[in-house]
């Protein structure tokens, strides 16, 4: 039963580039959540999504960044016009559901995306 | 903001003692509490859920919650090298986990 698989693991950009990176949720999950994890700080939650739609977007910079999750295909961030401060891990979790104080919306973190600028 | 404050560390402890973690948040709303823990360039693994006050055993871990005084624990019984890595807490009132910055343990063999 495969996890949830971020692609491409490591990716460098030069400054002004695009990033683009992408997400595959676990079978039969359907909530898909981007954190990022600067050098020397916590997780902070980007954005929340759903199939078509995003749900929470409040921890996303206003400016340069944007989600996606289509009907087909992977979830993807994509980040504009890289500076070094985006330079982070970016992690992709997933839950089969969200908001009930249960089991169904356990996150399950993929292996990250470690983007480099330069 | 919504803070999630973890004892700070490192932790040292020999191995077979017992790890203690703790955790206390600022929002009463949080419904959900996690114990994920990160080895060194990896991502965060999802090791223990708690939802109601109390104890929840699993293995060689132990969650504690008690909702009043927005405190949350995990015990590592019989510590291993393996268990070497940085603990995060994590809580939420809906599906934004908010993190604690992490409590990095190290068993010493």
């Amino acid at each position: 039963n495969a996890g949830v698989m971020q692609n491409p693991r490591h990716l460098v950009r030069r400054r002004g580039q695009e990033a683009r990176l992408r997400c595959s949720p676990m079978k039969g999950h359907s909530h898909v959540y981007w954190y990022r994890q600067l050098p020397e700080e916590g997780l902070k939650f980007m954005v929340y999504l759903q199939k078509e739609n995003i749900i929470d977007e409040s921890g996303m910079p206003k400016e340069r960044f944007s989600a996606e999750f289509p009907k087909e295909g992977p979830s993807i961030l994509r980040i504009q016009q890289v500076v070094r401060g985006d330079s982070a891990a970016y992690f992709c979790a997933s839950s089969p559901a969200a908001g009930h104080g249960d089991s169904y919306n356990e996150q399950f973190f993929g292996p990250g995306t470690r983007l480099t600028v330069l | 903001q919504k803070e999630v404050e973890q004892n700070s560390g490192p932790l040292s402890v020999p191995e077979g003692a017992i790890a203690s973690l703790n955790c206390t948040y600022s929002d009463r709303g949080s419904q959900s509490f996690f114990w994920y823990r990160q080895y060194s360039g990896k991502s965060p693994e999802l090791i223990m859920s708690i939802y109601s006050n109390g104890d929840k055993e699993d293995g060689r871990f132990t969650a504690q919650l008690n909702k009043a005084s927005q405190y949350v624990s995990l015990l590592i019984r019989d510590s291993q090298p393996s268990d070497s890595a940085t603990y995060l807490c994590a809580v939420t009132d809906d599906y934004k986990l908010s993190f604690g910055a992490g409590t990095t343990v190290t068993v010493r063999a």
